[in-house]
């Protein structure tokens, strides 16, 4: 079974342009959440969507938000990017069910210059 | 305010001894704990986890144990291998929050076992 699949694996932006990043989850699994991870913050939960609503959400400004489609794959997308958010994004999948681990992929390592 | 701590940034442990990793959480409404494992450069690996109504789990080399009066889990490792050397964090989450999956992370230990 294939693993969490996220695109593109490595960004470099400049300030003030917008980005938008994918992940494909495990295939059967219909949660999927974001995560932002910087070396003084850890990782950071963005938010989470299941059956293309979302369900959770963290506390990040509007300029974070993000979608699923019918196929469960997601995209995040931030605007107005600031140098702060240079981060690595990573992105888990879940079955449905609350109380399960979720599989992360190997993450987007967004650069904003 | 970090709901989920872990008060070590680092550890190092002779190959072959017990690796013992440690976390507090303060939110008591937490009822499912994680641990996960992190290399450079790729996303964290799920090792084991373990929910309030138990205080034990165990998956071979790995145990964890959570004392929830302490509001306190720990992660044994035994033996540790060099190839255990990573970050391992440590999770939680909540349940009502949208019913969904909403993790707390802590900020992690890097352990070092060391041949």
């Amino acid at each position: 079974k294939a693993g969490v699949t996220q695109t593109p694996r490595y960004l470099i932006k400049t300030r003030g342009q917008q980005v938008t990043l994918s992940c494909s989850p495990i295939s059967g699994h219909r949660s999927v959440s974001w995560y932002q991870q910087t070396p003084g913050q850890g990782l950071q939960f963005l938010f989470e969507y299941f059956s293309e609503t979302q369900r959770n959400k963290g506390n990040f400004p509007g300029r974070f938000s993000g979608r699923q489609f019918s196929n469960s794959r997601s995209e995040m997308n931030v605007s107005t990017l600031e140098l702060g958010d240079s981060a690595l994004y990573l992105c888990a999948s879940s079955p449905a069910q609350v109380g399960t681990e979720a599989f992360f992929g190997q993450g987007t390592r967004l650069t904003v210059v | 305010d970090q709901q989920v701590k872990q008060n070590s940034p680092s550890l190092s442990v002779q190959e072959g001894r017990i690796s013992i990793l440690n976390c507090d959480y303060t939110n008591s409404m937490f009822d499912y704990f994680l641990w996960y494992k992190k290399y450079p450069a790729e996303g964290p690996t799920f090792l084991i986890s373990i929910s309030s109504i138990k205080d034990k789990n165990e998956d071979g080399r790995f145990t964890v144990f959570l004392n929830k009066s302490a509001k306190h889990l720990s992660l044994h490792i035994v033996p540790s291998q060099p190839g255990d050397s990573a970050v391992y964090f440590c999770a939680a989450s909540a349940p009502g929050r949208g019913s969904g999956q909403n993790f707390v992370f802590g900020p992690g230990t890097r352990l070092s076992v060391l041949p």
